[in-house]
């Protein structure tokens, strides 16, 4: 069974940055995984931010970016704002299936 | 504008089987995928499955086969998620989401549906 690894809990101060990543089981994340991001906050549905590795949506913030980074999918936020404080989540492709990342909470402090 | 709008929460009995449904409008329906996507209280997210509601055709997570199935209505626009056999980690808040096709994108979803396992 294929397991995504993401950090459980990272923090990060108001202005500062901080990068996420995630990990397959399987081997060295590539872009033919599509790493995909999303941002979830209590009691909302899941919002997409980032897809096949760096695009981003119309909504996604500038200072939200997506990258390759030793083998990992790596979610970067610069700038950080407390509204970016949530929990947040990879996707990955594996040839018709997906299969979600562990998640990482993100306490802006 | 593009919204996904799913049926009502529902609480079944152990055994029984829910059928979940996302309506679709403010876009060709048949021109995007419907993935559709589980979370238990206080867990991640877990994919079950998608279907191609142009087509019918359907792909579904390993761990859900043989007791899920993913079928459309293009219709009402509208897809729909059966789960059977229910167990009580089954309870869960179910999304469906939509995408185009091409590069995986998840890009629209919907409100979530609560479904409640108890005897």
């Amino acid at each position: 069974q294929t397991v995504v690894t993401q950090e459980p809990s990272l923090t990060v101060s108001p202005g500062g940055t901080v990068t996420l990543t995630c990990a397959s089981s399987t081997g060295a994340v590539t872009s033919g995984y599509f790493p995909n991001w999303f941002q979830q906050k209590p009691g909302q549905a899941p919002r997409e931010l980032i897809y096949s590795t760096s695009n981003k949506h119309s909504w996604t913030p500038a200072r939200f970016s997506g990258s390759l980074l030793g083998g990992k999918a790596a979610l970067t936020l610069s700038g950080v704002q407390p509204e970016d404080e949530a929990e947040y989540y990879c996707l990955l492709y594996y040839g018709g299936a997906y299969v979600f990342g562990t998640g990482t909470k993100v306490t802006v402090l | 504008q593009v919204q996904l709008v799913q049926s009502g929460a529902e609480v079944m009995q152990p055994g029984a089987s829910v059928k979940v449904s996302c309506r679709a409008s403010g876009y060709p329906f048949t021109g995007y995928y419907i993935h559709w996507v589980r979370q238990a209280p206080g867990q991640g997210l877990e994919w079950m499955g998608w279907i191609n509601p142009n087509s019918g055709g359907t792909n579904y997570a390993q761990k859900f086969q043989g007791r899920v199935t993913m079928t459309g209505d293009t219709s009402i626009s509208t897809v729909f998620m059966e789960l059977s056999s229910l167990r009580s980690d089954d309870t869960a808040l179910y999304y469906c989401a939509r995408d185009p096709g091409g590069n995986p994108t998840f890009d629209y979803w919907g409100q979530g549906t609560l479904v409640t396992v108890s005897s």
